[in-house]
């Protein structure tokens, strides 16, 4: 079985400041992580994926993930935030087998000006 | 290319009635996915689709809930009778293949509350 823990449910920031939201993941086998948003009255949507190579991937908008399998992390970070960034994140862990994917809580992002 | 379809966006039901959910996916997508998200927790899987086939619905209460993708393309899901402990947002996603890596793309959702 896997599990994923967000252990903030609400991080708040000021505008233009740096943000790490936080996962961790549990799993007996080889995984894949990923990183969701759902802006407001919207679905999800992929931010970024880890499948293999380099621990450290990157999205459009100026996300970023490193993948720790030693600490069984994939925390995400902005450098800096703006007001549309504003939105619930969620990261996901599935394996190599099927592509079921198991959902943390979510970490709500406020940015403010 | 258009995305995932849910209709409806919102459904207020009385307890013990019952409700269903349509979902259109992805043109080309085989997998198709329901999750079930209650406020204040990331979105659980209720049952997986490929083609027509059900890959898993160890999540789903079949006592109540039932999903269905006979040709394969669009899928409904039904909940009869409903509980109130049914409120949340049912979630519509699908992929390419079945495989662990693969991207999901998820529709809007459905917003039920259940009186």
């Amino acid at each position: 079985a896997q599990s994923v823990t967000q252990l903030d449910s609400q991080v708040p920031v000021f505008e233009e400041a740096p943000v790490e939201l936080r996962c961790n993941y549990s799993s007996s086998v080889s995984v894949y992580l990923f990183w969701y948003v759902q802006y407001p009255n919207q679905g999800l949507q992929l931010l970024l994926k880890y499948l293999s190579g380099s621990t450290l991937v990157e999205s459009i908008n100026g996300f970023e993930a490193e993948f720790n399998k030693s600490q069984t992390s994939f925390h995400l970070r902005k450098p800096s935030v703006h007001i549309s960034d504003t939105a619930e994140y969620f990261c996901a862990v599935s394996n190599s087998g099927y592509s079921t994917l198991t959902f943390g809580k979510g970490t709500m992002l406020l940015v403010s000006p | 290319e258009a995305g995932v379809a849910q209709s409806p966006r919102y459904k207020i039901i009385e307890k013990r009635q019952s409700v269903a959910f349509w979902c259109n996916p992805i043109s080309g997508h085989a997998t198709l996915y329901w999750y079930q998200q209650i406020l204040g927790q990331g979105p659980k899987l209720l049952i997986q689709f490929q083609n027509n086939g059900v890959v898993d619905d160890s999540q789903l209460p079949k006592d109540r809930f039932s999903a269905e993708r006979l040709k394969g393309v669009d899928s409904t899901l039904k909940i009869q009778p409903a509980k109130l402990e049914d409120s949340a947002v049912y979630l519509c996603a699908s992929s390419q293949g079945l495989a662990g890596q693969e991207t999901q793309y998820f529709g809007p959702g459905t917003r039920l509350l259940v009186l």
